[in-house]
């Protein structure tokens, strides 16, 4: 019930196109759902986060949508650039925060 | 500095070697995490302090594990008699309270040989 399950594992998408990633839960108590940004070497960085009172928050060319009754969120980057190729983990909350196992995103020219 | 500082950022030892890795949290910040990372996988919680309250341990994998902190300073992550499945990333986060954003140092790279 404390898992987070996301997917898919890897992405390669093209310059200018839009990745999305999907998690999903179990646990009901869970109140908080952060996106967290990993590059080679670096610890994660949060990205953008979302609350269960609302169904999608954008910040940019990010956005988060959630669907509370399917228990499923998801991560869309608009637009996409080389930039953005990272390693991308969800997480829910509780506290600590659990992580799914992450996305290895690749942007391609 | 303004963001979390862990060291040393690499560490390598031998096996059955005790080594101790430093955390500097963002200031301000009473809540602070360990987790560990290995390599091409998520992130695995270890422990995690709040103000003066006793610290969360449920996810510690085994005694060889522990961690102290002072008030709502530093924390180090001591792992006694380590073992080649100990190496990974060890990463610290701190936040400015129960789930408040977790900001993440950079980590310490641990290799056993």
């Amino acid at each position: 019930q404390q898992q987070v399950k996301q997917s898919p594992q890897s992405l390669i998408v093209q310059k200018g196109g839009i990745s999305i990633i999907n998690c999903a839960y179990e646990n009901t108590a869970f109140d908080y759902f952060p996106w967290y940004q990993q590059f080679p070497g670096k610890g994660p960085a949060l990205l953008i986060a979302i609350r269960p009172d609302v169904s999608e928050k954008k910040e940019g060319r990010f956005t988060i949508s959630f669907n509370k009754s399917a228990k499923q969120f998801s991560l869309h980057i608009m637009d996409s650039q080389p930039g953005d190729s990272a390693t991308y983990f969800c997480a829910a909350s509780g506290t600590p925060l659990v992580f799914g196992k992450g996305t290895r995103l690749s942007v391609i020219a | 500095g303004a963001g979390v500082s862990q060291s040393p950022s690499n560490k390598v030892t031998e096996k059955g070697k005790d080594v101790e890795l430093r955390c500097d949290p963002i200031s301000g910040h009473t809540a602070l995490y360990w987790y560990r990372q290995r390599l091409g996988q998520g992130l695995e919680f270890l422990i995690y302090f709040q103000g003066n309250s006793a610290p969360d341990k449920s996810g510690l994998p085994s005694d060889r594990f522990s961690a102290e902190r002072t008030g709502e300073s530093v924390s180090t992550l001591t792992i006694q008699r380590t073992q080649q499945e100990d190496s990974a990333v060890y990463l610290c986060a701190s936040s400015s309270g129960y789930r408040q954003p977790q900001h993440f140092g950079d980590g310490t790279r641990l290799s056993i040989l």
